[in-house]
């Protein structure tokens, strides 16, 4: 079965400190990547995707992942965390024959905390 | 303006009753979906619609009939309402799929609560 996880519920990281929510993933044939933020009573907003080439994508807000092929993983980082990055993150990616119908299968989803 | 706007943004009803939740984008996308996210903040797809047409229809019971006037638009109507249809329904929309852009703008939700 096609998926992806996020296996971390929650991440806690000092502001101005490095940040990173992990994303693994398991995709018949070459996979598209996804991350998505989601504020408190707000939809999901985009941030970005790895389609192809650069195995580094930067993305929104001063986001980036790194697609690693090997270890099947698209983690999100960002240098330097700031309070307002204090949200919900959802990994995904479009599962392989469903390029026609745009459908995205989701991870659960990482809380990340920002402490002043 | 609202890129993606969904009606109401809470609805609250008793077990049994039917309602509607509608969706509206004004970004010219063809393609709309209705997500669905449980209390564990789990989002997963419901529907999905291509210029008017059925693309996606991941064995939601039929009480959850999805109608499209028009691409600007994908309303939801839920018949019968149980009470694990409780959750946050997300419309969303995108450019057309197959065209290498699967970036989705989202609505702000609407918690239907069924007691």
């Amino acid at each position: 079965a096609q998926s992806v996880a996020q296996p971390e519920d929650q991440v806690n990281v000092a502001e101005g400190n490095p940040l990173t929510v992990k994303c693994t993933y398991s995709v018949s044939g070459n996979p598209y990547l996804f991350w998505y933020v989601q504020y408190p009573n707000r939809g999901l907003q985009f941030l970005l995707k790895y389609i192809t080439g650069d195995n580094l994508v930067k993305g929104s807000y001063g986001f980036e992942a790194e697609f690693n092929k090997s270890q099947t993983s698209f983690h999100l980082k960002k240098p330097s965390a700031l309070v307002s990055d204090s949200a919900l993150y959802f990994c995904a990616v479009r599962p392989h024959g469903s390029s026609n119908t745009g459908k995205l299968i989701f991870g659960q989803g990482t809380t990340l905390q920002v402490k002043p | 303006d609202t890129a993606v706007s969904q009606t109401p943004k809470y609805l609250v009803t008793q077990m049994g009753n039917d309602k509607s939740i509608k969706c509206e984008q004004n970004l010219g996308h063809d393609t709309m979906y209705w997500y669905k996210q449980d209390s564990k903040k789990f989002l997963k797809i419901m529907f999905s619609y291509n210029n008017k047409e059925l693309i996606i229809n991941e064995t939601v019971p039929n009480r959850f009939s999805p109608k499209s006037p028009d691409k600007a638009h994908l309303n939801l109507h839920i018949n019968s309402l149980e009470l694990g249809d409780s959750a946050v329904y997300f419309c969303a929309s995108s450019q057309q799929p197959g065209q290498g852009v699967e970036k989705l703008f989202f609505g702000s939700g609407t918690q239907l609560s069924v007691l």
